[in-house]
């Protein structure tokens, strides 16, 4: 199985500031398409996990441009430009390559 | 609007059986990508099951030979039949639609719509 590690897995951080959250996997996870099969989620404090970028680096509908995704083979970064405070949870990287679908251990985003 | 609906859990002895459901509108069940995943308490993401709109159905391999994954399509439900449950089977497990973009060589899916999830507790 593809194995996914996520850096830090606890990150606090300031209103207006910015944040990133590193993952990378133990397997290229770029396709010979051309894209990279790797998915961003957030699940915010009592709610269900929610897409936010997928193949990498685009945007899913409804997600807020200070969100965005890059990397490629086996690095890839969700950065957040301006951090607000909605978007406190846990943040998870999740490759789409293989079957198994393998999860990050998750990155923990508190305000400070 | 797509929407997921799951049923079905509660507590159960270490051996049992239940049998989750997931109540599916806004899409058919038959022509999507459909998923279990489940998150055990304080843990993150795991991927249990997916059953795709042609068919195939694949499973991780802590629950291979234990779960079948089902659909029936005249009541637009998704089920997941837990047999042989252990501890280390408690876990919140969400429903999860794919939903399917383009890509040069064919469609890339990814899993877009999640229901709230139904709680199970394997215990003695």
């Amino acid at each position: 199985d593809v194995v996914m590690t996520q850096s830090p897995l606890s990150l606090p951080v300031t209103p207006g500031e910015p944040a990133s959250i590193s993952c990378r996997s133990s397997q290229s996870l770029l396709h010979s398409n051309g894209y990279n099969y790797l998915d961003w989620y957030l699940q915010k404090p009592g709610q269900s996990p929610q897409v936010l970028i997928y193949l990498g680096s685009h945007r899913a509908s409804g997600v807020p441009d200070r969100f965005s995704g890059s990397g490629s083979g086996t690095d890839f970064t969700l950065e957040i430009s301006r951090v607000e405070a909605e978007d406190v949870g846990v943040y998870y990287c999740v490759q789409s390559l293989q079957t198994p679908r393998t999860f990050g251990q998750g990155t923990k985003v508190e305000v400070e | 609007e797509v929407q997921l609906v799951e049923s079905g859990g509660g507590m159960i002895q270490p051996g049992g059986s239940l049998r989750l459901s997931c109540a599916v509108s806004g899409v058919t069940v038959i022509s999507s990508y459909m998923n279990w995943v489940r998150q055990a308490p304080g843990k993150g993401l795991e991927w249990v099951s997916v059953i795709y709109s042609g068919g195939s159905i694949f499973y991780a391999d802590s629950v291979k030979g234990r779960f079948t994954i089902s659909r029936d399509n005249s009541k637009n439900t998704l089920y997941l039949q837990m047999n042989s449950l252990r501890a280390e089977d408690s876990a919140v497990y969400y429903c999860v639609r794919e939903t399917s973009t383009p890509v040069p060589t064919g469609t890339y899916y990814y899993m877009d719509v999640w229901g709230k999830g139904t709680a199970v507790t394997v215990s003695s």
